[in-house]
Parts: C-alpha cells; sequence; structure tokens
C-alpha cells in the first residue's frame, strides 16, 4: 500500500500570502495518478486537483498543482479568506481504494 | 446537477448493524462506480468500499471486510452500505462519492454526498 505523508501538518499564513503543500509517497505514483481535496469545517471534501496538475470545473486558477513520482505539491498563490481549510492529496490507481495523505491544516496567521 | 445524498446514519451499540444509503440524481448512476468514505471525528479520511457501475465487483478495506457490504440498485440509483458487527472505531462520517473510472482504473472522487453521521456507543 503507498502511503502519503504531508507537510506541514499545520500552515499559518496570511490571506494574499503563496501557500506550498506537499505530499510524499513512499513509492512512485504511476502516471501521476494524485489528487488533491480542499475539505471546511462540516462540510464534503471537494476536489481541486487531479492527475497532478490538472484543475476540476470550477477550481479558480491561483491552485495549482505539480509533482511526479513520489513528490507532488499543491500551491496556492494569493490565499483568499475561503481558502482556509483543511487540504487532503489522495493517490489512486494501485487499488480500487486509493489513498489519502493526514491533511494539512492551512490556517489564519 | 450532481447530487448525492446519505441518510441512514444514527446511535447504535457496539455489535449492532446499520445500513446506509446514498441517493444520486443528476447523473446517469448506472454508469459510474461508486466508492464510501469516512472520517472520523477530528481525523482525516479513510477508504471504505468500492462497487462497480453494474454492482458486479466491490471492495473493501481490510478493517471493515466481512463486516460490511456494499452493494447498489441502479433501477432506484441508490448506493447502500450494509454494517454489521460495529465496534467504536467505526464511528465515523460516512460519505458517498462518485469515481472516476480511468480505463480500468478507480481513482478520483469527483462529486461527495454532505455524509451522514454513525454513532457507536453504549
Amino acid at each position: 500500500e503507498i502511503v502519503l505523508t504531508q507537510s506541514p501538518g499545520t500552515l499559518s499564513l496570511s490571506p494574499g500570502e503563496r501557500a506550498t503543500l506537499s505530499c510524499r509517497a513512499s513509492q512512485s505514483v504511476s502516471s501521476s495518478y494524485l489528487a488533491w481535496y480542499q475539505q471546511k469545517p462540516g462540510q464534503a471534501p471537494r476536489l481541486l486537483i487531479y492527475g497532478a496538475s490538472s484543475r476540476a470545473t470550477g477550481i479558480p486558477d491561483r491552485f495549482s498543482g505539480s509533482g511526479s513520482g513520489t513528490d507532488f505539491t499543491l500551491t496556492i498563490s494569493r490565499l483568499e479568506p475561503e481558502d482556509f481549510a483543511v487540504y487532503y492529496c489522495q493517490q489512486y490507481g494501485s487499488s480500487p481504494l486509493g489513498t489519502f495523505g493526514q491533511g494539512t491544516k492551512l490556517e489564519i496567521k | 446537477e450532481v447530487q448525492l445524498v446519505e441518510s441512514g446514519g444514527g446511535l447504535v451499540q457496539p455489535g449492532g448493524s446499520l445500513r446506509l444509503s446514498c441517493a444520486a440524481s443528476g447523473f446517469t448512476f448506472s454508469s459510474y462506480a461508486m466508492h464510501w468514505v469516512r472520517q472520523a471525528p477530528g481525523k482525516g479520511l479513510e477508504y471504505v468500499s468500492a462497487i462497480s457501475s453494474n454492482g458486479g465487483s466491490t471492495y473493501y478495506a481490510n478493517s471493515v471486510k466481512g463486516r460490511f457490504t456494499i452493494s447498489r440498485d441502479n433501477s432506484k440509483n441508490t448506493l447502500y452500505l450494509q454494517m454489521g458487527s460495529l465496534r467504536a472505531e467505526d464511528m465515523a462520517v460516512y460519505y458517498c462519492a462518485r469515481v472516476v473510472v480511468i480505463g480500468y482504473y478507480y481513482s478520483y472522487n469527483d462529486y461527495w454526498g454532505q455524509g451522514t453521521l454513525v454513532t457507536v456507543s453504549s
């Protein structure tokens, strides 16, 4: 089973700043089969990025994904107040049940 | 508009059973594989089970294998999760989620329900 480790656990930033979230896999993720989700308190996760770098429908272009192999990054270029949430990476393709990272909480500084 | 609406959660004693439902609308339900994903209070996300579009293939996390059964009724556009021998560690919000299948691979989830809370306590 591929284990995903996200860092940092908590990221404290101010609106307007740039956020960089990391997701590292225990083994190579084939075909960049990696997704990112955003979850706000009391809400379901929302798909942001799939295929490591493709934005889902309706996702603002301040969100971008990059990486391959074992190292992936979600970047939010200029934080808006509504971007403060928990972010999860997820790998797929190795099993019908993929795996999630433990999450990164992005909080207002 | 794609909608997934879970129901059936509630309080159950350890060792008890519960059936969750997920009503789908706004898309051709029978064309999509589906996942159940859970989230324990204050914790991260965990895949519980998956089912193919026609219901012919099912998959389970080791933590629920032999205790949970996933099924679907494509005539009713509804997904189910029959949960048995419930334990304290099964307490969580359970989400149903639509699966995007790429070739033969179950990939990411593009739509999620709002979740239903299962509480296991005596």
